[in-house]
Order: structure tokens, then C-alpha cells, then sequence
């Protein structure tokens, strides 16, 4: 199984600061990757698939990059509405096995 | 607008079965798998597995691989999950997503309680 490790855990930013996630996977999924956005006591919310496209809807200031085994997610410049966890997802092992990392946690500083 | 609307929460007794339900609306359900995948409260995601709602084919993970049943009916637009020989550590949300690899859609989730 592809393992996923997203680093750090948790991140402290402040609003309207530039950060970057990452996201490893322990064997290449080439740009088989997603990015999801989860808020408390709701249902994830895809922002990025194939590595670098953004899902209808998603503001521009969410990019993905990367491929093989690293990945990243950069949002430009954080808004209040962005403070969440966030999942990568690798799906290139599909129908065998899809899997996530264990999430990177924004809290605002 | 593509809804997926999951059913009640459940509360069951170590050794039962769950049964979780998914309607779709808004799209062509037989066009897009749904896909199930867990949360217990703190924790990441799990993927379970897959369903065509086509061809009612399926795949599942293998940790579920003997105790987990994925099927649809094509005429009310619902995909199921069934969960057998519950235990405590099945405790956990349950999501439908809909798609074939990456995940543009999901329920809203439904907890399940595993407890004696």
C-alpha cells in the first residue's frame, strides 16, 4: 500500500500569510493526487486533482505542484475561511487502493 | 446542483451489521462511482472501496475485504454500504464520495456507534 505522510502536522499562520503543505508518497503516484479541505463537522471538499487543477469553484489562490512521490499545496495568501485541515489523496493505485495522508492541521497564530 | 443526502446515524452492539444509505440527485447516477470512506472522531480518512452504479461492480479495500458489501438501486438513484461483525473500532463517520478516483462530491456523513 501507498503510504502518504503530510508534514508538519500543524501549521500556526496568520491571515493574508503565504503557505506551503507537503505531502510524500512512499512510492511514485505520478500526478495521481488530490488535495481535500475539511472544516469541523463537515464532509471533505475536494480543492485539487491531478496534482495541480483546481475543482469548479476553488479560488485561484489554492495551487497544487508536484509529482512522483512530492507533492505540495500552496494557498497565496490565507483567508479566515481557509483555516482547516487539509488531506492529500492518492489515487493511482485505483481500483486496488486509494489513500490519505494524515492531514495538516492551519490554525490561525 | 449534485446532492448526495446520507441516512440517520446508527447506534449498534459489538457483532451487528450496518447498512448506510446514499442518494444521489443532480446527475446521471449510473455515470460516476460513489466511494465510501471513514473517519473515526479525530482521526483521517480511510478509503473502504468502490461501486459502479452501472454495472454494480465493486472493489473494496482490503482491511474491509470479507466484511463489507457495496451495492445500489439504480431506481431510487441510493448506493449502499453494508458493514458486518461490527466492533468497537468501526466506530467511526461514513462518507460517500462520488467518483472514480478523485472525489468531486460528498454526503454529509453518517456516525456510526459501535458499543456494548
Amino acid at each position: 500500500e501507498v503510504v502518504m505522510t503530510q508534514s508538519p502536522a500543524t501549521l500556526s499562520v496568520s491571515p493574508g500569510e503565504r503557505v506551503t503543505l507537503s505531502c510524500r508518497a512512499s512510492q511514485t503516484v505520478s500526478s495521481n493526487l488530490a488535495w481535500h479541505q475539511q472544516k469541523p463537522g463537515q464532509a471533505p471538499r475536494l480543492l485539487i486533482y491531478g496534482a495541480s487543477t483546481r475543482a469548479t469553484g476553488v479560488p485561484d489562490r489554492f495551487s497544487g505542484s508536484g509529482a512522483g512521490t512530492e507533492f505540495t499545496l500552496t494557498i497565496s495568501s490565507l483567508q479566515s475561511e481557509d483555516f482547516a485541515v487539509y488531506y492529500c489523496q492518492q489515487y493511482n493505485n485505483w481500483p486496488l487502493s486509494i489513500s490519505f495522508g494524515q492531514g495538516t492541521r492551519l490554525e490561525i497564530k | 446542483q449534485v446532492h448526495l443526502v446520507q441516512s440517520g446515524a446508527e447506534v449498534k452492539r459489538p457483532g451487528a451489521s450496518v447498512k448506510v444509505s446514499c442518494k444521489a440527485s443532480g446527475y446521471t447516477f449510473n455515470s460516476y462511482d460513489i466511494n465510501w470512506v471513514r473517519q473515526a472522531t479525530g482521526q483521517g480518512l480511510e478509503w473502504m472501496g468502490w461501486m459502479n452504479p452501472g454495472t454494480g461492480s465493486a472493489g473494496y479495500a482490503q482491511k474491509f475485504q470479507g466484511r463489507v458489501t457495496m451495492t445500489r438501486d439504480t431506481s431510487t438513484s441510493t448506493a449502499y454500504m453494508e458493514l458486518r461483525s461490527l466492533r468497537s473500532e468501526d466506530t467511526a463517520i461514513y462518507f460517500c464520495a462520488r467518483g472514480r478516483r478523485q472525489f468531486d462530491f460528498w454526503g454529509q456523513g453518517t456516525p456510526v456507534t459501535v458499543s456494548s
